[in-house]
């Protein structure tokens, strides 16, 4: 059974940085996308990011451009979101989950809260 | 960025009803849409892939059509379970974008 993890959540300043790692178990992690998904208290979905199973392509939503990164590391079954420059609106459940395209396997998500 | 208007955002149903949900894309993603249902402090789970794919596992009473622009999502004979918030993703083109979301209500 698939299995995603997600940590690092936590409270944070406007203008500070949080990574958010995602562990990864009962697939071969090497072999997938993977992706990262928000959703602010109340609100909707936001798709957030991607990253092909080498990492060598990484999409982002036009928002977190520049101030997100989004790694991998294949021999760890491990996702990372390294987050920058964090904003208010940054506000939000993030989800890991498995797949380029609609994704079938999610985590149970971690909450970044960003407030002075 | 594509945007997706999804509609209605809020519909109320009772056990039994048919409904369905629409997501218009601003330009045309071909088949590559899903739907994806959530509850309250869960996960979403998908349940379409690929504009009319049902996902393993779940019931035949979900069924989705169209391409191009226009999608739908139906729910044939609702339960009790399917209430609950519906979200559309295109999955064509970076970055993807989700729909607004529907919450589904008993009536």
């Amino acid at each position: 059974e698939v299995y995603l993890v997600e940590s690092g959540g936590g409270l944070v300043q406007p203008g500070g940085s949080l990574r958010l790692s995602c562990a990864a178990s009962g697939f071969t992690f090497s072999s997938y996308w993977m992706t990262w998904v928000r959703q602010a208290p109340g609100k909707g979905l936001e798709w957030v990011a991607n990253i092909k199973w080498d990492g060598g392509e990484k999409h982002y939503v036009d928002s977190v451009k520049g101030r997100f990164s989004i790694s991998r590391d294949n021999a760890e079954n491990s996702l990372f979101l390294q987050m920058n420059s964090l904003r208010v609106e940054d506000t939000a459940v993030y989800y890991c989950a498995r797949d380029r395209t609609a994704p079938a396997h999610w985590g149970q998500g971690t909450l970044v809260t960003v407030s002075s | 960025a594509i945007q997706m208007t999804q509609s209605p955002s809020s519909l109320s149903a009772s056990v039994g009803d048919r409904v369905t949900i629409t997501c218009r894309a601003s330009q045309g993603i071909g088949n590559g849409l899903g739907w994806f249902q959530q509850k309250p402090g869960k996960a979403p789970k998908l349940l379409i892939y690929s504009a009319s794919t049902l996902q393993t596992g779940v019931p035949s009473r979900f069924s989705g059509s169209g391409s191009g622009t226009d999608f739908t999502l139906t729910i044939t004979s609702l339960q009790p379970d399917d209430f609950a918030t519906y979200y559309c993703l295109q999955d064509t083109t970076f970055p993807y974008t989700f729909g607004q979301g529907t919450k589904l209500e008993i009536k």
